[in-house]
């Protein structure tokens, strides 16, 4: 399985961006790197996901290392709105098993 | 986008009771649903994935015979937990999957067995 590491928690400013680590250095070469985020007492909420190349779209940008053992989920200006846990999640070896870590909170400050 | 719709949102019941909770997508076919469960301030945690028309996969430790899992069509799958006990009290949440797509959530079911 494709482990992934997250910090547990980080803190920002709103107006500010915002850098989210993961590493996932077992990821095999044809897994998706998938990201989420859950809001208190919600489902999860796909933010973006990606395989080689930097993605960008309405929520977020994701940039991933070119040996892809790590990305990063960037928020260009985080909001109130944007408090959540984020999880990075690559699927397991080709058979697309999703499983969710701890993930990283995230914390705004007004 | 892709919207999927989980019913009832929450329910509380007497112990001994079975709970159905639905799953459905709204504008896509799910090939794949998944059923979570999350306890508070943990993460979820996989219960089983489910393939339209075929059985379940369960995960390690998960009853099959206490969460009956159906995946009758390309935009239902039904957990039916059955005689319910206090511990079986969670958030219940279903994501669904077009092939290698990436998931959809529900909105969750929170379950209290009193």
């Amino acid at each position: 399985d494709a482990k992934t590491t997250q910090p547990n928690s980080m803190e920002s400013n709103e107006e500010e961006p915002v850098h989210l680590p993961c590493n996932h250095s077992t990821i095999s070469g044809t897994d998706y790197i998938h990201w989420y985020r859950q809001l208190p007492s919600q489902g999860p909420e796909y933010v973006i996901h990606g395989l080689t190349s930097n993605v960008n779209n309405r929520m977020a940008s994701l940039a991933i290392a070119e040996d892809r053992k790590s990305s990063t989920l960037i928020l260009h200006r985080a909001t109130l709105r944007d408090a959540a846990v984020y999880y990075c999640i690559p699927p397991s070896g080709g058979s697309y098993i999703p499983t969710f870590g701890r993930g990283t909170s995230l914390i705004v400050h007004p | 986008g892709a919207v999927v719709s989980q019913h009832p949102s929450w329910v509380i019941c007497k112990s001994g009771t079975s709970v159905k909770i639905e799953c459905r997508s709204l504008d896509f076919q799910a090939t794949t649903m998944f059923w979570y469960r999350q306890f508070p301030k943990q993460s979820l945690m996989l219960m089983a994935t489910s393939n339209e028309g075929s059985k379940a996969t369960y995960e390690q430790g998960v009853e099959k015979d206490k969460f009956l899992i159906n995946h009758a069509s390309l935009t239902l799958s039904t957990l039916t937990v059955t005689s319910a006990h206090p511990e079986d009290s969670s958030f219940y949440i279903c994501s669904a999957a077009d092939g290698d797509q990436p998931q959809h959530f529900g909105d969750g079911t929170r379950l209290s067995i009193l």
